[in-house]
């Protein structure tokens, strides 16, 4: 089974740019997660999308964004983009049960290393 | 905000020794989790453990819980130069149906040969 890929790989933008990041998650999970990682505030939540909806999303301003497809791929999109918005971006799939009996581990991507000059 | 700190936040032992990390968190949960990323690279699931569990095994791995104290431990017995990574915990919320995963602050091991 292939894993989640993220695309791309490393991602150079100036200031007030935006960008949109990929997720293709495993094949049969509907769920699909992002998070950020800096070495500063460590791994934050961003959002969580299942079948096309928004489930769940962190404490990020209104530029970070995203969008699932009928077929559980996944955007973020990040418009007027800050120095600290460098980071890297990892995007995390799921059969999507959470809560209760259930639990479903995230299988996650290698990241888009975003760097913002 | 993070849920969980590890500690150490740095490890560094021989290999064939054992490595200990210690995870806490603040608030009740549903499940406990182990993540595992090598340098620069995503996370990889190691282990979970359920909140009315106690212990859990998987191969060199022995995860505890103490829910009491809200904490957790990852035990990797006879380390070796690939164990070398970045080791996050994380905690599954024990309310609703989306996910809520929020990782540790994580513990930097070092094996040496």
């Amino acid at each position: 089974k292939a894993g989640v890929t993220q695309t791309p790989r490393y991602l150079i933008k100036t200031r007030g740019q935006q960008v949109t990041l990929s997720c293709s998650p495993i094949s049969g999970h509907r769920s699909v997660s992002w998070y950020q990682q800096t070495p500063g505030q460590g791994l934050q939540f961003l959002f969580e999308y299942f079948s096309e909806t928004q489930r769940n999303k962190g404490n990020f301003p209104g530029r970070f964004s995203g969008r699932q497809f009928s077929n559980s791929r996944s955007e973020m999109n990040v418009s007027t983009l800050e120095l600290g918005d460098s980071a890297l971006y990892l995007c995390a799939s799921s059969l999507g049960l959470f809560g209760g009996p259930y639990n479903s581990p995230l299988h996650f991507g290698n990241g888009t290393r975003l760097t913002v000059t | 905000s993070q849920q969980g700190e590890e500690d150490p936040q740095a490890l560094s032992i021989q290999e064939g020794e054992n490595a200990t990390m210690n995870c806490s968190y603040k608030t009740s949960i549903n499940n406990l989790q182990w993540y595992r990323q090598n340098s620069g690279r995503g996370l990889v699931h190691l282990i979970l453990i359920r909140s009315n569990e106690r212990e859990k095994h998987s191969g060199r791995l022995r995860v505890t819980l103490d829910t009491s104290k809200k904490s957790s431990s990852l035990l990797i017995t006879a380390s070796r130069a690939a164990d070398t990574a970045s080791y996050f915990c994380a905690t599954d919320p024990n309310t609703g149906t989306a996910s809520k995963l929020t990782f540790g602050t994580g513990t930097r091991l070092q094996v040496t040969l």
